[in-house]
């Protein structure tokens, strides 16, 4: 089975530059989630979806920060635009629609803004 | 408000030689706890978890943890560390009714030969 697939791996931009992240969920996975980590952190939950809908944004900065889940399969993150602090490792998960079932995690892009 | 703290940013163990690394939460109620590991240019890989029941709880690659709620506690263990458990070890609380993870800052785990 497939795990979690993101892209790009990695991404240097310079500040003020659009960027968008995209991810594709382990088939199946209703559930699909944004976190960003910082160096020297844990993850942070942007944005969580349920199938297409948008149910826990509270965290997304939305003013710079967006997202979708078309079909509520792949879902794709943009910054715009981007921002020095920007720069961290955004992390997509999924999981199945059960409380607590296990996250899968992605392997993540490494988002650089210079 | 839910709160993770691992104390131990760095721990560095000879191969072969027991572990136990801290977290410690805050939470009002029964509180959901897992044990992920991320290794290098990895994405984080469940080791445990703890709903309810038995407050030892038996992971993958012989890890182990123990929730202690008077203590406020879930010290991850293994009695035998292999190189190849270098990585870094998150522990995270979930909340009652929700999804929402909240993570401790990591613990950076270092094996020597």
């Amino acid at each position: 089975e497939a795990g979690v697939v993101q892209s790009p791996r990695y991404k240097i931009i310079e500040k003020k530059q659009p960027v968008a992240f995209w991810c594709n969920p382990i088939s199946g996975h209703n559930t699909l989630y944004w976190y960003r980590q910082n160096l020297g952190q844990g993850p942070e939950l942007l944005i969580r979806y349920e199938n297409e809908e948008a149910v826990d944004d509270s965290q997304l900065p939305k003013d710079r920060f967006s997202a979708e889940r078309l079909k509520g399969v792949d879902s794709t993150l943009k910054i715009q635009p981007a921002e020095l602090g920007d720069s961290a490792v955004y992390l997509c998960a999924s999981s199945l629609e059960q409380v607590y079932n296990e996250q899968f995690f992605g392997p993540g892009t490494r988002l650089t803004v210079l | 408000a839910q709160s993770v703290t691992q104390p131990d940013i760095h721990i560095t163990v000879s191969e072969g030689a027991s572990l136990e690394l801290r977290c410690n939460y805050s939470y009002g109620a029964t509180p959901y706890l897992f044990w992920y590991v991320q290794s290098p240019g990895q994405g984080l890989q469940l080791l445990l978890k703890y709903f309810s029941g038995d407050t030892l709880v038996q992971g993958i690659k012989g890890f182990e943890a123990e929730f202690k709620r008077s203590q406020s506690s879930f010290n991850l263990r293994k009695p035998s560390v292999h190189w190849s458990d270098a990585a870094e070890y998150f522990c995270a609380v979930g909340s009652s009714g929700t999804y929402k993870y909240i993570f401790g800052t990591g613990t950076r785990l270092k094996v020597l030969a």
